[in-house]
């Protein structure tokens, strides 16, 4: 069974310093991985996704995402967070299992960016 | 392309209403998932469709919830007779299969509130 577990539920920066939103992952098969991005009153948007190419994946806004099967790790990186980026943040692991559907979600990390 | 649209945005209902969601994916997309997310949790799967046909429900929350998609255009999930525990946002997307099939787009989701 996939699972996905993001260490983090809230993560408080100051705008302009780096952002690391840490997510770990359980997959019996080499997984399809994302990042979503929920802004208040708007729909979940796609950051980035891994699909076994590159372990480096760069996505939308400046962020990217690194795999580490050795740590069964992919976490969310910018190297400069903007005020812009304050919002809920999900590690998404898609299921190969028919039973839970397509995306199997995290609980969430909650970005907030300090002027 | 205007995305994924949800109506209504809003709903309050006493306990014991019934209440209807309606969808409308892309509408290109084939595929069309519901998913349902209380407060302080990612988004849990309910059902999805792949044209008309209905591939996946048993992840539906109980015998009070159904989802139809008539024509395999828009969607309607509908639940009976309301508790106060379906407080919650549903979030309908869509995707196209064969095209990054696991790439889904999100609508900004229908928010439950049951008094």
């Amino acid at each position: 069974a996939q699972s996905v577990t993001q260490l983090d539920s809230h993560v408080s920066v100051s705008e302009g310093t780096p952002v690391l939103l840490r997510c770990n992952y359980s997959s019996s098969y080499s997984p399809s991985l994302f990042w979503y991005v929920q802004h208040p009153n708007k729909g979940l948007q796609l950051l980035l996704k891994y699909t076994s190419a590159a372990t480096l994946v760069k996505g939308i806004n400046g962020f990217e995402a690194e795999f580490k099967k050795s740590e069964t790790s992919f976490h969310l990186t910018k190297p400069s967070a903007h005020m812009s980026d304050a919002a809920e943040y999900f590690c998404v692991v898609r299921n190969y299992g028919g039973s839970q559907g397509n995306l199997i979600f995290g609980k969430g990390t909650k970005l907030s960016v300090k002027p | 392309d205007t995305g994924v649209s949800q109506d209504p945005r809003h709903k309050i209902t006493k306990r014991g209403q019934n209440v209807t969601f309606r969808c409308d994916p892309i509408s290109e997309h084939n595929r069309l998932y519901w998913y349902r997310q209380t407060l302080g949790q990612g988004p849990e799967f309910l059902t999805y469709f792949q044209n008309e046909a209905q591939l996946e429900k048993s992840r539906l929350l109980s015998d009070r919830f159904s989802a139809e998609r008539p024509k395999g255009s828009f969607s309607t999930l509908e639940i009976q007779r309301t508790e106060q525990g379906d407080s919650a946002m549903y979030l309908c997307a869509s995707s196209l299969v064969g095209s990054g099939a696991n790439v889904l787009t999100f609508g900004a989701g229908s928010r439950l509130t049951v008094l």
